[in-house]
């Protein structure tokens, strides 16, 4: 059974940069044809998706992000890592990690989802 | 980039009752590429539906999902305790995926 489970520091201050891991359990990163995506949600509001990586480590970035963030695969450490740079108050929310089946096109919704970390921007 | 609007925001009904929730897109979604989550507070999203109208694994069948083009609708038949929580659509036929800002169905 595949799992994920976020990690990074829960504090962190304005115009520094944001670094999160997903450790992947269960399964490796490298395996198969599958979408790694990283989504957020400030307290009390909606899902934002900051983007995804791909087995291969091709990346696709939400526009409305794309000039701050990086996504990487540690195929060692079978992580998936989120850096989002400059960061303000507006980037606190909870960060999750998910998979997706990237083998048919109707198979990209995210089945598999961390359980979320809590990222808070203040100095 | 396609914009969901789900409706209402919030929902508030009882056990047993019929719960009706819309998500309605700015340009047509193929209805192969529209997935609905349940999220409880604290907890992660958990896929319910996916392509418009499948159940995925475990989720039980009262929970329905149906529409096309720029409708879709996820029902809820008889609203068990367990099921007062949040609910998001989402696409993921077009880059950037988008959710919907969700409908909180809440207890009457």
């Amino acid at each position: 059974q595949v799992q994920l489970q976020e990690s990074g520091p829960g504090l962190v201050k304005p115009s520094q940069t944001l670094s999160l891991t997903c450790t992947v359990s269960g399964a490796s990163i490298s395996g198969g044809s599958f979408y790694w995506s990283w989504i957020r949600q400030p307290a009390g509001k909606g899902l934002e998706w900051i983007g995804r990586i791909y087995t291969s480590g091709s990346t696709y970035y939400n526009p409305s992000l794309k000039s701050r963030v990086t996504m990487s695969l540690d195929r060692y450490r079978n992580q998936v890592s989120l850096f989002l740079n400059s960061v303000t108050a507006a980037d606190t929310a909870v960060y999750f990690c998910a998979r997706s089946s990237a083998t048919n096109p109707y198979h990209y919704y995210m089945d598999v989802w961390g359980k979320g970390t809590t990222v808070t921007v203040s100095s | 980039e396609i914009v969901l609007t789900q409706s209402p925001a919030t929902l508030s009904l009882s056990p047993g009752e019929r719960a009706t929730l819309s998500c309605r897109a700015s340009q047509s979604v193929g209805s192969g590429y529209l997935a609905w989550y349940q999220q409880k507070p604290g907890q992660a999203p958990r896929l319910l539906i996916y392509g418009s109208t499948t159940r995925a694994t475990g989720i039980p069948d009262r929970f329905s999902g149906s529409g096309s083009g720029t409708d879709f609708t996820l029902t809820i038949s008889r609203l068990e305790p367990e099921d007062f929580a949040g609910y998001y659509c989402h696409q993921f036929g077009t880059s950037p995926w988008t959710f919907g800002q969700g409908t909180r169905v809440e207890i009457k």
